[in-house]
């Protein structure tokens, strides 16, 4: 199956500074992907949508100049948190989805658990 | 509105006992996909199913089993002979086609099996 990866796996900064999550799809082109936000005991939320060469589609609520995407490629995503607090702190999913010829499948990433001190 | 519901927040049920995970969906769309994911303690979701709107057979994949109803907007898991390894918290998630391929969760179903 197609496999989604995210780097890092887990992170602990400082309140304060920012910290850039990577989400990349490894054998496939993914035009589309998606963020997700769980806290926790609860369940995903979608943050944004991230789309190939063009600005990201965030939720309602979502502040855009806090959480920055790029999707600057077709295989990488990018999430950063600015200045970041502890109440960022959070377990952040993405996923890819898969071009047609693999219809449009969404896979996601291991997550990538952030720590705020 | 699009939306999941998982009634059942918490279950704890003996190993070797049947379980079933209920799901209600909402949706107003023709065309759209139903899944349920696995999320066991690592944080990981495990892909369980996807299924279409056109298809409502039930499946059946080892121990655990589906039941499709569009008549009572229901996709219900049902975990036959559950196992201790079955632990984790499990999710059901709704996308409806041309609405930008968003995946909508549930809240999930923490399941227990207790040895």
């Amino acid at each position: 199956g197609a496999v989604v990866s995210q780097h890092p796996s887990w992170v602990i900064c400082k309140s304060g500074t920012s910290v850039k999550i990577e989400c990349r799809s490894l054998d496939f082109q993914a035009t589309t992907m998606f963020w997700y936000r769980q806290f926790p005991k609860q369940s995903l939320m979608l943050m944004a949508t991230s789309n190939e060469g063009s600005k990201a589609t965030y939720e309602q609520g979502v502040e855009k100049d806090k959480f920055l995407i790029n999707h600057a490629s077709l295989t990488l995503s990018t999430l950063t948190v600015t200045s970041a607090h502890p109440e960022d702190s959070s377990f952040y999913i993405c996923s890819a989805r898969a071009p047609e010829e693999r219809s449009y499948e969404q896979y996601f990433g291991p997550g990538t658990r952030l720590t705020v001190t | 509105a699009q939306k999941v519901t998982q009634a059942q927040t918490e279950i704890s049920v003996v190993e070797k006992e049947d379980v079933t995970l209920d799901c209600v969906y909402e949706t107003r769309d023709t065309t759209y996909y139903l899944f349920w994911y696995k999320q066991p303690p690592s944080g990981e979701l495990v892909f369980l199913i996807r299924r279409n709107s056109f298809d409502e057979q039930n499946e059946i994949s080892g121990r655990y089993s589906w039941n499709f109803q569009k008549s009572t907007s229901s996709f219900n898991f049902t975990i036959t002979a559950s196992q201790v390894v079955d632990s984790a918290v499990y999710f059901c998630a709704l996308l409806c086609w041309g609405r930008d391929d968003k995946i909508i969760f549930g809240k999930g179903t923490r399941l227990h099996i207790l040895p």
